[in-house]
């Protein structure tokens, strides 16, 4: 079965500043999909950034980007220039589009200080 | 528009009564999705419907019983439900057998007492 771990339960970034959210996913599939998804306080899931495993291109999105390493199993995501309303639970998630089953990471919590 | 709206945002219940959650999104999708949330977790798949017949069943408890009448909307019956079921129940939406992206509701608070 596909693992999805996110071994930061808690990051702070200072406003302005850069921070970096690891991933780390198990699968023997070779085609499939990862994402980061947010969710602030207001519980709604919202997709931040989405990466093709076929891609080697690492996805970019505004101030977010991701560096996949596809051999190394790893998804992690950058965030520039932090702002107070990043501040949110973070998921990774995994999706083998074959049988439509997304598994997400245990979340990060990520801290905005002022 | 990738707009899933959910009703009702918030459900107090009985452990002997029966209710609905819906879910609906008319942005063409053919998939759609039941999840779990409980505090402090991830969302936890419970049910997958592709054109409108079930495709995926994580071996929920038959307390809860999806329904999808049509493309546009899915229902989750709920019937002597148990206090641990209290949770965030999100539904999401997606083009089915393709490889787009999953747009969450806001999802529905369920209390259940």
């Amino acid at each position: 079965a596909q693992t999805v771990t996110q071994s930061q339960p808690e990051m702070s970034v200072q406003e302005a500043e850069t921070v970096t959210l690891s991933c780390t996913y198990d699968t023997s599939e070779s085609d499939y999909y990862l994402f980061w998804y947010k969710q602030p306080p207001s519980r709604q899931m919202i997709l931040v950034i989405r990466q093709e495993a076929y891609k080697q291109q690492n996805a970019t999105e505004n101030r977010f980007s991701v560096n996949f390493q596809k051999a190394a199993k790893s998804f992690s995501l950058k965030i520039s220039d932090s702002q107070l309303g990043d501040a949110a639970m973070y998921f990774c998630a995994y999706w083998w589009y074959n049988n439509n089953d997304m598994r997400f990471g245990a979340g990060t919590r990520l801290t905005v200080k002022p | 528009d990738t707009e899933v709206t959910q009703t009702p945002k918030h459900l107090v219940m009985g452990m002997t009564n029966k209710k609905s959650l819906k879910c609906e999104q008319h942005m063409g999708h053919r998939a759609m999705y039941w999840y779990k949330q409980k505090a402090k977790k991830p969302p936890e798949l419970m049910f997958v419907y592709s054109y409108e017949k079930l495709s995926i069943n994580e071996s929920v408890p038959s307390r809860f019983s999806p329904e999808c009448p049509n493309s546009s909307l899915l229902n989750l019956h709920l019937h002597a439900l148990q206090p641990e079921d209290s949770a965030l129940y999100l539904c999401a939406s997606s083009q089915a057998g393709s490889t787009d992206t999953q747009y969450f509701g806001p999802g529905t608070r369920l209390t259940v007492l």
